[in-house]
Protein backbone atom coordinates (compact mmCIF):
# COMPACT_ATOMS: atom_id res chain seq x y z
CA UNK A 1 0.00 0.00 0.00
CA UNK A 2 1.37 3.03 -0.68
CA UNK A 3 1.91 5.36 2.04
CA UNK A 4 1.91 8.82 3.48
CA UNK A 5 3.37 11.42 0.65
CA UNK A 6 4.25 14.64 1.86
CA UNK A 7 5.95 17.51 -0.11
CA UNK A 8 8.17 19.63 -0.16
CA UNK A 9 10.68 17.20 1.24
CA UNK A 10 12.90 20.65 2.38
CA UNK A 11 12.01 24.36 2.09
CA UNK A 12 14.72 27.30 3.34
CA UNK A 13 12.62 30.59 3.89
CA UNK A 14 13.53 34.19 6.13
CA UNK A 15 11.64 34.61 8.67
CA UNK A 16 8.82 36.73 8.37
CA UNK A 17 7.71 34.79 5.18
CA UNK A 18 5.35 32.41 4.67
CA UNK A 19 5.37 28.38 3.73
CA UNK A 20 2.87 25.66 3.33
CA UNK A 21 3.06 21.99 3.26
CA UNK A 22 1.38 19.41 1.81
CA UNK A 23 0.25 15.69 2.68
CA UNK A 24 -1.78 12.95 1.38
CA UNK A 25 -2.91 10.83 3.48
CA UNK A 26 -2.90 6.58 2.79
CA UNK A 27 -5.78 5.76 1.00
CA UNK A 28 -8.68 5.56 3.15
CA UNK A 29 -7.49 6.81 6.63
CA UNK A 30 -9.98 9.00 8.14
CA UNK A 31 -7.65 10.55 10.61
CA UNK A 32 -4.88 12.78 9.49
CA UNK A 33 -2.14 14.19 12.19
CA UNK A 34 0.62 16.93 11.75
CA UNK A 35 3.40 16.78 13.98
CA UNK A 36 6.64 19.28 14.59
CA UNK A 37 9.60 17.61 15.40
CA UNK A 38 12.63 19.70 16.58
CA UNK A 39 16.08 18.33 16.19
CA UNK A 40 16.57 16.02 18.96
CA UNK A 41 13.15 15.70 20.08
CA UNK A 42 10.18 13.45 19.58
CA UNK A 43 7.30 14.74 17.41
CA UNK A 44 5.08 17.44 18.83
CA UNK A 45 1.24 17.33 17.93
CA UNK A 46 -0.17 19.95 16.40
CA UNK A 47 -3.17 18.80 15.11
CA UNK A 48 -5.35 15.73 14.67
CA UNK A 49 -8.49 15.81 12.15
CA UNK A 50 -10.50 13.17 11.72
CA UNK A 51 -12.28 13.58 8.13
CA UNK A 52 -12.34 17.20 7.75
CA UNK A 53 -13.12 18.08 10.81
CA UNK A 54 -10.82 19.34 13.84
CA UNK A 55 -10.08 16.73 16.62
CA UNK A 56 -7.34 18.41 18.36
CA UNK A 57 -5.76 22.06 17.49
CA UNK A 58 -4.65 22.60 21.25
CA UNK A 59 -0.69 22.66 20.47
CA UNK A 60 -1.29 24.50 17.32
CA UNK A 61 0.36 28.41 17.28
CA UNK A 62 -3.43 29.53 15.98
CA UNK A 63 -1.44 33.01 15.64
CA UNK A 64 0.86 31.91 12.97
CA UNK A 65 -0.22 28.25 11.71
CA UNK A 66 -3.38 27.07 9.98
CA UNK A 67 -4.44 23.52 9.01
CA UNK A 68 -6.92 22.40 6.84
CA UNK A 69 -8.66 19.53 4.76
CA UNK A 70 -11.19 20.47 3.09
CA UNK A 71 -12.55 17.21 1.42
CA UNK A 72 -11.16 14.95 3.81
CA UNK A 73 -8.54 13.40 2.11
CA UNK A 74 -5.75 15.70 1.40
CA UNK A 75 -4.31 18.66 4.21
CA UNK A 76 -2.04 21.82 4.05
CA UNK A 77 -0.33 22.90 6.68
CA UNK A 78 0.52 27.18 6.53
CA UNK A 79 3.11 29.35 8.88
CA UNK A 80 2.56 32.90 8.31
CA UNK A 81 4.60 34.39 9.62
CA UNK A 82 7.49 31.98 9.98
CA UNK A 83 9.84 32.39 12.91
CA UNK A 84 13.65 30.95 13.71
CA UNK A 85 11.82 28.96 16.24
CA UNK A 86 9.90 27.13 13.76
CA UNK A 87 12.81 25.78 12.02
CA UNK A 88 11.99 21.72 12.49
CA UNK A 89 10.19 19.00 10.01
CA UNK A 90 6.77 18.78 9.83
CA UNK A 91 5.35 15.22 9.90
CA UNK A 92 2.00 14.20 8.50
CA UNK A 93 0.52 11.25 10.05
CA UNK A 94 -2.71 9.12 9.37
CA UNK A 95 -4.78 6.15 10.47
CA UNK A 96 -7.34 3.95 10.24
CA UNK A 97 -7.78 2.96 13.49
CA UNK A 98 -6.77 5.61 15.90
CA UNK A 99 -3.63 5.61 17.66
CA UNK A 100 -2.24 3.12 15.70
CA UNK A 101 -0.13 6.06 12.85
CA UNK A 102 2.34 5.95 10.06
CA UNK A 103 3.98 8.73 8.97
CA UNK A 104 5.18 10.73 5.97
CA UNK A 105 8.86 11.09 5.22
CA UNK A 106 8.64 15.08 6.38
CA UNK A 107 9.21 18.61 5.38
CA UNK A 108 12.51 19.69 6.54
CA UNK A 109 12.10 23.68 7.13
CA UNK A 110 14.93 26.27 7.62
CA UNK A 111 14.36 29.60 8.62
CA UNK A 112 16.63 31.76 8.43
CA UNK B 1 -2.76 15.84 29.51
CA UNK B 2 -0.52 12.68 28.91
CA UNK B 3 3.14 12.87 29.68
CA UNK B 4 5.85 9.94 28.66
CA UNK B 5 8.99 9.87 30.05
CA UNK B 6 11.60 7.94 28.32
CA UNK B 7 14.78 6.60 29.68
CA UNK B 8 18.00 6.30 28.57
CA UNK B 9 18.36 9.02 26.25
CA UNK B 10 21.37 6.97 24.75
CA UNK B 11 22.65 3.44 25.01
CA UNK B 12 25.14 1.78 23.50
CA UNK B 13 25.56 -2.03 23.71
CA UNK B 14 27.99 -4.53 21.87
CA UNK B 15 26.06 -6.33 18.76
CA UNK B 16 24.90 -9.44 20.04
CA UNK B 17 23.77 -8.13 23.36
CA UNK B 18 20.52 -6.74 24.67
CA UNK B 19 18.91 -3.61 24.72
CA UNK B 20 16.01 -2.09 26.91
CA UNK B 21 14.70 1.14 26.62
CA UNK B 22 12.27 2.02 29.50
CA UNK B 23 9.55 4.82 29.48
CA UNK B 24 6.97 6.06 32.17
CA UNK B 25 3.20 7.79 31.96
CA UNK B 26 1.20 9.39 33.69
CA UNK B 27 -2.97 9.22 32.36
CA UNK B 28 -3.94 5.76 33.85
CA UNK B 29 -6.39 6.38 30.38
CA UNK B 30 -4.14 5.71 27.97
CA UNK B 31 -4.34 2.17 26.49
CA UNK B 32 -2.52 2.28 23.40
CA UNK B 33 1.75 2.18 23.76
CA UNK B 34 3.58 2.42 20.34
CA UNK B 35 7.03 1.99 19.33
CA UNK B 36 8.98 3.93 16.69
CA UNK B 37 12.46 3.71 15.15
CA UNK B 38 13.58 6.63 13.33
CA UNK B 39 16.60 6.14 11.41
CA UNK B 40 18.73 9.79 10.54
CA UNK B 41 16.82 11.71 8.43
CA UNK B 42 14.05 9.22 7.82
CA UNK B 43 10.06 8.75 8.95
CA UNK B 44 9.59 7.40 12.27
CA UNK B 45 8.24 3.79 11.67
CA UNK B 46 6.07 1.67 13.67
CA UNK B 47 7.96 -0.90 14.70
CA UNK B 48 5.85 -2.83 18.07
CA UNK B 49 2.61 -1.79 19.71
CA UNK B 50 0.39 -2.38 22.57
CA UNK B 51 -2.79 -2.49 24.24
CA UNK B 52 -3.64 -1.98 27.81
CA UNK B 53 -5.46 -5.59 27.52
CA UNK B 54 -1.95 -7.10 27.01
CA UNK B 55 0.94 -7.55 29.05
CA UNK B 56 3.46 -8.22 26.91
CA UNK B 57 3.95 -8.66 22.95
CA UNK B 58 6.97 -9.87 21.15
CA UNK B 59 7.64 -9.62 17.48
CA UNK B 60 11.43 -11.49 16.31
CA UNK B 61 14.16 -9.83 18.13
CA UNK B 62 11.72 -7.36 19.89
CA UNK B 63 9.46 -7.33 22.53
CA UNK B 64 7.27 -4.68 24.58
CA UNK B 65 5.72 -5.36 28.31
CA UNK B 66 3.67 -2.96 30.06
CA UNK B 67 2.78 -2.71 33.73
CA UNK B 68 -0.41 -0.78 34.07
CA UNK B 69 0.11 -0.63 37.51
CA UNK B 70 2.99 1.41 37.52
CA UNK B 71 2.47 3.36 34.47
CA UNK B 72 5.64 1.73 32.46
CA UNK B 73 6.25 -0.11 29.41
CA UNK B 74 9.59 -1.14 28.11
CA UNK B 75 11.20 -2.40 24.62
CA UNK B 76 13.44 -5.25 24.66
CA UNK B 77 15.66 -5.64 21.65
CA UNK B 78 17.55 -9.12 21.86
CA UNK B 79 20.66 -9.80 19.41
CA UNK B 80 21.46 -6.59 19.05
CA UNK B 81 22.74 -5.69 15.25
CA UNK B 82 24.40 -2.65 13.67
CA UNK B 83 21.12 -1.91 12.02
CA UNK B 84 19.05 -1.83 15.18
CA UNK B 85 21.08 1.65 15.84
CA UNK B 86 18.72 4.64 15.38
CA UNK B 87 16.40 6.66 17.65
CA UNK B 88 13.59 4.97 19.10
CA UNK B 89 10.48 6.40 20.74
CA UNK B 90 7.93 5.27 23.03
CA UNK B 91 4.56 6.85 23.15
CA UNK B 92 1.66 6.40 24.84
CA UNK B 93 -1.85 7.96 24.94
CA UNK B 94 -6.01 7.08 23.79
CA UNK B 95 -7.12 8.34 20.83
CA UNK B 96 -3.60 10.06 20.30
CA UNK B 97 -0.30 9.50 21.44
CA UNK B 98 2.60 12.15 23.11
CA UNK B 99 5.67 10.82 22.49
CA UNK B 100 8.82 10.54 24.44
CA UNK B 101 11.78 12.12 23.64
CA UNK B 102 13.58 9.57 22.22
CA UNK B 103 16.80 7.30 22.91
CA UNK B 104 19.71 6.96 20.18
CA UNK B 105 20.43 3.70 20.22
CA UNK B 106 24.50 2.84 18.95
CA UNK B 107 25.38 -1.12 18.66
CA UNK B 108 28.88 -1.66 18.52
CA UNK B 109 29.56 -3.90 15.95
Amino acid sequence: EAGVAQSPRYKIIEKRQSVAFWCNPISGHATLYWYQQILGQGPKLLIQFQNNGVVDDSQLPKDRFSAERLKGVDSTLKIQPAKLEDSAVYLCASSQSPPSTFFGQGTRLTVV
Amino acid sequence: GENVEQHPSTLSVQEGDSAVIKCTYSDSASNYFPWYKQELGKRPQLIIDIRSNVGEKKDQRIAVTLNKTAKHFSLHITETQPEDSAVYFCAGGYQKVTFGTGTKLQVIP
